[in-house]
């Protein structure tokens, strides 16, 4: 079956780093992605990752392992406003989204 | 504002009505989709349009009836629901012709069946 597993929840404090992981299993592999929502909010798009190695967008940064399944989230200084659930998704050989529950996020002071 | 708007934002409904969710999207896309997002669970994709044909409909029960009129627009029609089938429902849009790959989403509509 397809699977996409990440921490339910993680805590981390203000201007520190934190590290999200998520492991998958598709039918086929055609990228992952991973989605920021705040509260109450619509999840809005971070990152998207197709061959392995790092993407560095400004304190965000996105890694993949192919070979392993793997990617993880990396959010450096860490804001107040950072405060949220992080999404990761597998693309399918069928290009749908395989969605994980998300990792919620608490940043404390 | 990701350019994907959904009316009503709250819907709170009995088991006997009929009302209907209501997406739009102002980006040009020709992709859109409706998903259910229940608390600690992954989104679930319910339904698929791509040029106003509908692609993917994963087992969603009958109750759940969608109409895609234009490639701006897209419903979904609620009758007889459940109790559990109360929820966020998201919509989302994007450009499926390898020119991006992102999907964007409105805000949703928080259903609450009585």
């Amino acid at each position: 079956g397809q699977n996409i597993d990440q921490p339910t929840e993680m805590t981390a404090t203000e201007g520190a780093i934190v590290q999200i992981n998520c492991t998958y299993q598709t039918s086929g592999f055609n990228g992952l992605f991973w989605y920021q929502q705040h509260a109450g909010e619509a999840p809005t798009f971070l990152s998207y990752n197709v061959l392995d190695g790092l993407e560095e967008k400004g304190r965000f940064s996105s890694f993949l392992s192919r070979s392993k399944g793997y990617s993880y989230l990396l959010l450096k200084e860490l804001q107040m406003k950072d405060s949220a659930s992080y999404l990761c998704a597998s693309r399918d050989s069928n290009y749908q989204l395989i969605w994980g529950a998300g990792t919620k996020l608490i940043i404390k002071p | 504002e990701t350019g994907v708007t959904q009316t009503p934002r709250h819907l709170v409904m009995g088991m006997t009505n009929k009302k209907s969710l209501k997406c739009e999207q102002h980006l040009g896309h020709n992709a859109m989709y409706w998903y259910k997002q229940s608390a600690k669970k992954p989104l679930e994709l319910m339904f698929v349009y791509n040029f106003k044909e509908q692609t993917e409909n994963n087992s969603v029960p009958s109750r759940f009836s969608p109409e895609c009129p234009n490639s701006s627009h897209l419903f979904l029609h609620l009758h007889t629901l459940q109790p559990e089938d109360s929820a966020l429902y998201l919509c989302a849009s994007s450009q499926e012709d390898g020119s991006s790959y992102e999907q964007y989403f409105g805000p949703g509509t928080r259903l609450t069946v009585t």
